[in-house]
């Protein structure tokens, strides 16, 4: 298999904190992870890509000091939303993939609530 | 451009089968992919087609490629209410790992 999880699933905070969202695949070594963003009944828009041991590269337009990514590990990659604000509230999904391979596996999804 | 493009809604009765459409501007892409996203949950991935190829079928599932005019279709054979839920086309280019996702197609499935 190749199972994908993220934790929280969903966490509400207050405007102003932190969350930190992680991405683990549980039963593969993942040497790129992918952090997307989906608005409501909108499509996929890639935040970044993690490749393990180095920084992330992040899309035009995602401000690398407000979403910071760490890729610590082969299985493990965190986001974290610094000093969230309303506009931040998201569906945020991962994906990891294998390497050499090119398909991505993609995690459950962490739904953001900044109040 | 990278714009990929799905019609919104599709309705089917159950039983029936179900085509679900999608458009990419990509030539270069070498994997074309279609993913599941149920409410609240992330994507599965359903099937994926290699560009050299034009068809692919997997159990009820038979995926068509079109290069020339960069047309990918999803047929779902045999469509069960559990099939209701939002498909996602996918391009993956050779000179990026990056997926481009399309806008998604709701398929609902009625009695």
């Amino acid at each position: 298999g190749a199972v994908v999880s993220q934790h929280p699933s969903w966490v509400i905070c207050k405007s102003g904190t932190s969350v930190k969202i992680e991405c683990r695949s549980l039963d593969f070594q993942a040497t790129t992870m992918f952090w997307y963003r989906q608005f409501p009944k909108q499509s996929l828009m890639l935040m970044a890509t993690s490749n393990e041991g180095s920084k992330a590269t992040y899309e035009q337009g995602v401000e690398k000091d407000k979403f910071l990514i760490n890729h610590a590990s082969l299985t493990l990659s965190t986001l974290t939303v610094t000093s969230a604000h309303p506009e931040d509230s998201s569906f945020y999904i991962c994906s990891a993939q294998r390497l050499a391979q090119e398909t991505q596996y993609f995690g459950p999804g962490t739904r953001l609530l900044v109040l | 451009g990278e714009d990929v493009e799905q019609s919104l809604f599709l309705s089917v009765r159950e039983g029936d089968s179900s085509v679900i459409n999608c458009t990419y501007t990509d030539s270069s892409s070498t994997y074309l992919y279609w993913y599941k996203q149920e409410p609240g949950a992330g994507l599965q991935l359903l099937t994926y087609i290699f560009s050299n190829m034009d068809m692919k079928q997997d159990q009820r599932l038979t995926v068509l490629l079109n290069k020339k005019d960069k047309h990918l279709s999803l047929r779902i054979a045999d469509t069960q209410t559990g099939d209701s839920a939002i498909y996602f086309c996918a391009e993956h280019t050779g000179t990026a790992s990056k997926l481009t996702f399309g806008t998604g197609t709701r398929l609902q499935v009625t009695l």
